[in-house]
């Protein structure tokens, strides 16, 4: 079955530690986006890639990074800059950068900062 | 900066009401506006909607997109209690030559349908 995974589904982590967030996908999309929500709000773009080896920040990029070196990967790495990193973190994709409503989107991942 | 904003933020209803949600936007290079369904963890797609005036329905869901407002609406006739959700308007575009695929979300608005 085609689909995004996110691993881990929960995680907890320490203040001032650095935390990676996986998102892998077997759909063959070139484009991918890291999604973050935060409780009564809607989702807000962190990071998104539309080829391999590149990728543009989006509206709330500091205190992240990301890398793309394989299509079906698109890691997310929670630094200790983040000042409140608490919240439920969203991975999706779409088939090509333009194809919106093709977007797919994994079960997520909730990050707690203790 | 961009900015999608819905409302109500929430509402409940019994089952049965029909219940019309809005959406309204400031996005620069608008391409186009998409609806999602937010039940406990992935958002699942609704609608996307790219002209004006041309009603997407599926079932008793239906939307419509008014360019000239900037916003959309998404009714929900007969409610049943698995319409309960988050729904999330969401709008593609943004400054900047790479907005293909660049998502906009406005808070969502929770919608209870009680039985």
């Amino acid at each position: 079955d085609g689909g995004i995974t996110q691993s881990p589904k929960y995680l907890f982590r320490k203040e001032g530690q650095n935390v990676t967030l996986s998102c892998e996908q077997n759909l063959n999309h070139d484009a991918m986006y890291w999604y973050r929500q935060d409780p009564g709000q809607g989702l807000r773009l962190i990071y998104y890639s539309q080829i391999v080896n590149d990728f543009q920040k989006g509206d709330i990029a500091e205190g992240y990074s990301v890398s793309r070196e394989k299509k079906e990967s698109f890691p997310l790495t929670v630094t200790s800059a983040q000042k409140n990193p608490t919240a439920f973190y969203l991975c999706a994709s779409t088939l090509f950068p333009g194809a919106i409503d093709t977007q797919y989107f994994g079960p997520g991942t909730r990050l707690t900062v203790l | 900066e961009d900015k999608v904003v819905q409302s109500p933020l929430s509402l409940v209803v019994h089952e049965g009401d029909t219940v019309t949600l809005n959406c309204s936007y400031e996005v620069t290079n608008f391409r186009s506006l998409l609806w999602y369904k937010q039940e406990k963890k992935a958002p699942t797609f609704l609608f996307m909607l790219t002209s004006s005036g041309i009603e997407k329905k599926s079932g008793r869901l239906s939307s419509i997109l008014d360019k000239k407002e900037l916003s959309s609406i998404l009714n929900i006739t007969a409610t049943q209690t698995g319409d309960s959700a988050i729904y999330l308007c969401a709008v593609e575009g943004g400054a900047g030559g790479t907005s293909y695929g660049k998502l906009t979300f406005g808070q969502g608005t929770i919608l209870t349908v009680h039985p």
